[in-house]
């Protein structure tokens, strides 16, 4: 079956550092993402890795270990308004159309940033 | 960036109606639109792929008499819940194929609330 793995919630002080952990169990891989959503709204595109490594963009950083099947997405400098629910994702192969990667959505992480 | 939009932002209809959602991608073209559904504080569930001109593909336990897509042109996909029923109330979303920065993503739209009566 297809299954991705993260914490539900995570609590952190404004300032602080934080990370997500991901791991995943999907038949075909091509990548994972990573999304934010604040209550109501709809999920923002964050960063996505294909290869192993990490990828840093301004105060988000997201890494990934093929071989390990798992990611993490790194927070720092925490801000108020990064309160949100954080999803990994990550891209299988859409047979039935083209070849076209579906997303598969983890549970997500409600991350609360406190003063 | 790219932007996609749904109408409307919210819906409430009485049971056994037809509810029609929207999606548009404003400036670019998608071939491929997907559909999800969200439930309060769970994940987004993908219901079915839409490409531009031919048959949605639907994820299994969706059922796509109830569920009708339709992907006319490459701006516009729609999703219309048939006979809705309350627990069909739920958050739907669409997102769009794109490109930015090189990289092939997902951009969504800003979702519709769906409140069945």
């Amino acid at each position: 079956g297809q299954s991705l793995e993260q914490p539900s919630e995570v609590t952190a002080v404004e300032g602080a550092i934080v990370q997500i952990n991901c791991t995943y169990q999907t038949s075909g891989f091509y990548g994972l993402s990573w999304y934010q959503q604040h209550d109501g709204g709809a999920p923002t595109f964050l960063s996505y890795n294909a290869l192993d490594g990490l990828e840093e963009t301004g105060r988000f950083s997201s890494f990934l270990s093929r071989s390990d099947s798992y990611g993490y997405l790194l927070l720092q400098e925490l801000q108020m308004k990064d309160s949100a629910s954080y999803f990994c994702a990550v891209r299988d192969v859409l047979l039935s159309s083209g070849g076209y990667n579906k997303l598969i959505f983890g549970a997500g992480t409600r991350l609360a940033v406190h003063p | 960036g790219a932007v996609v939009s749904q109408h409307p932002s919210w819906v409430i209809c009485k049971s056994g109606t037809s509810v029609k959602i929207e999606c548009r991608s404003l400036d670019f073209q998608a071939t491929t639109m997907f559909w999800y559904r969200q439930f309060p504080k769970q994940s987004l569930m993908l219901m079915a792929t839409s490409n531009e001109g031919s048959k949605a593909t639907y994820e299994q336990g969706v059922e796509k008499d109830k569920f009708l897509i339709n992907h006319a042109s490459l701006t516009l996909s729609t999703l219309t819940v048939t006979s809705a029923h309350p627990e069909d109330s739920s958050f739907y979303i669409c997102s769009a194929r794109g490109v930015a920065g090189g990289t092939d993503t997902q951009y969504f739209g800003p979702g519709t609330r769906l409140t069945v009566l």
